[in-house]
Order: C-alpha cells, then structure tokens, then sequence
C-alpha cells in the first residue's frame, strides 16, 4: 500500500467550476500536510499548508480529517492557469522527509 | 534572491558510466534535501543534510549513490556506476534552519537524468 495516495485523474473541467481533489495518508503519525502544485516539466511548489481546522486561500479549501487520515483540496471558479498536477504532501513528526502522493492531473478547458 | 539551483538540467549517460548532480541551495538554508521522481512514479526522498551533516539518508537507493555537502553549502549526487533504472528527475530542496516547527522546502527545477 502507498503510503499517500490519490486518484490520478486526469480531471477535465470547465473553467470557472468547481473541482475537489482528495487524498489518503497511511502513517497515523503524519503531522504535517501540504499540496504542492507541479506544472509539466518544473519543480512542485507548496500551494498551501493544510490545518487541522481546515484553511481558505483565495480560491482554495484544505481540509484535513485525522481520524480518516484524508485531506482535500477544492477550488473554486477555477481558471485555465489552474491546470497542473497537484500533490498531496505528508511529514511524519520529527521528520524533516517529505512523502509524496504520485499526483492528480487537472485540466481546465475553456 | 536566487532559488535553488541545479546542474545541469538535462544528463544522458550510458549505463555504467559516472554522473554527477550539483546542488545550490537557497542562501542561508541549513538543510539541503535530495529528491528523486522516477517517470510513472512519486516522488521519493533520498537524503536530508543539515549543514555538513548527514541527518537523514534513509532513501538512498544503494550505495552507487554517493552524496556529498562540503563545508554546509552545496552538495553534490554522485551516481556510479548509473544503472537504467536510476534514469528520473532529480530535485534539490531547501529550507531554513527548524525551531520545531515545520520550514517550507523550497525546489529547485531538477536534473533529469537519462541512463542509456
């Protein structure tokens, strides 16, 4: 069993839709979560933390429900720039590691 | 202020030759990590340094990896002999120095190593 998982899509969508992507962790002892965001041939970079009591940034949700061990991200109105892979993100306390998700494919048609 | 830098962006070897993978992190940034992504794959840490120090070398494939961070600032990946399955992308992070909490790891673009 991976020890992130998420749905590879791709995920086509109408611009200015709304898309939600989840992901699944394994290691009970994961304390911190991310999405990064990695476009065709460049380096991930964080989108946004994700908080035990869910966060907002702009149009962006996380979520984070422990007891699941089960993170999402929705966007909102999403626009064509929105297209990437975006990847759930794990860190096991006291580690410095990241463990990476293998990435869900969004693509927004106009 | 300069990212992280990596060279060289793209390396075709042939199996069983030398290659070696340079790291520039981000100024002032202690800790140093190496990733890899093989295609189709996640991806996967290969070793953390802090400074000089080996913190973290949990994700080394084996030990045709070599990894070095001489005097805290950049580090070098060595791989040889490169076998066909060592063929990916490369990444090189970095984050500040940690006082419990959790730094951001800032990446550089990769190395995308090809092995023929």
């Amino acid at each position: 069993r991976k020890e992130v998982e998420q749905d590879p899509g791709p995920f086509n969508v109408p611009e200015g839709a709304t898309v939600a992507f989840n992901c699944t962790y394994s290691n009970s002892a994961s304390q911190s979560f991310f999405w990064y965001r990695q476009d065709c041939r460049k380096e991930p970079k964080l989108l946004m933390s994700v908080y035990s009591s869910g966060n907002e940034d702009g149009r962006f949700t996380a979520q984070l429900n422990r007891a699941s061990q089960y993170i999402s991200l929705l966007i909102r109105d999403s626009k064509l720039s929105d297209s990437a892979t975006y990847l759930c993100v794990v860190n096991v306390e006291s580690n410095y590691q990241l463990i990476w998700g293998a990435g869900t494919k969004l693509i927004i048609k106009p | 202020e300069a990212g992280v830098t990596q060279f060289p962006s793209h390396s075709v070897i042939e199996k069983g030759q030398t290659v070696t993978l340079r790291c520039d992190p981000i100024s002032g940034h202690d800790n140093l990590y190496w990733y890899r992504r093989v295609m189709g794959k996640e991806i996967k840490f290969l070793l953390h340094f802090v400074k000089e120090s080996k913190q973290d070398e949990s994700g080394m494939p084996n030990n045709r990896f070599l990894a070095e961070r001489t005097g805290g600032t950049y580090s070098t990946l060595k791989v040889q002999p490169a076998e066909l399955e060592d063929s990916g992308v490369y990444f090189c992070a970095s984050s500040l120095s940690g006082t419990g909490g959790f730094s951001e790891q800032f990446f550089g673009p990769g190395t995308r190593l090809t092995v023929l």
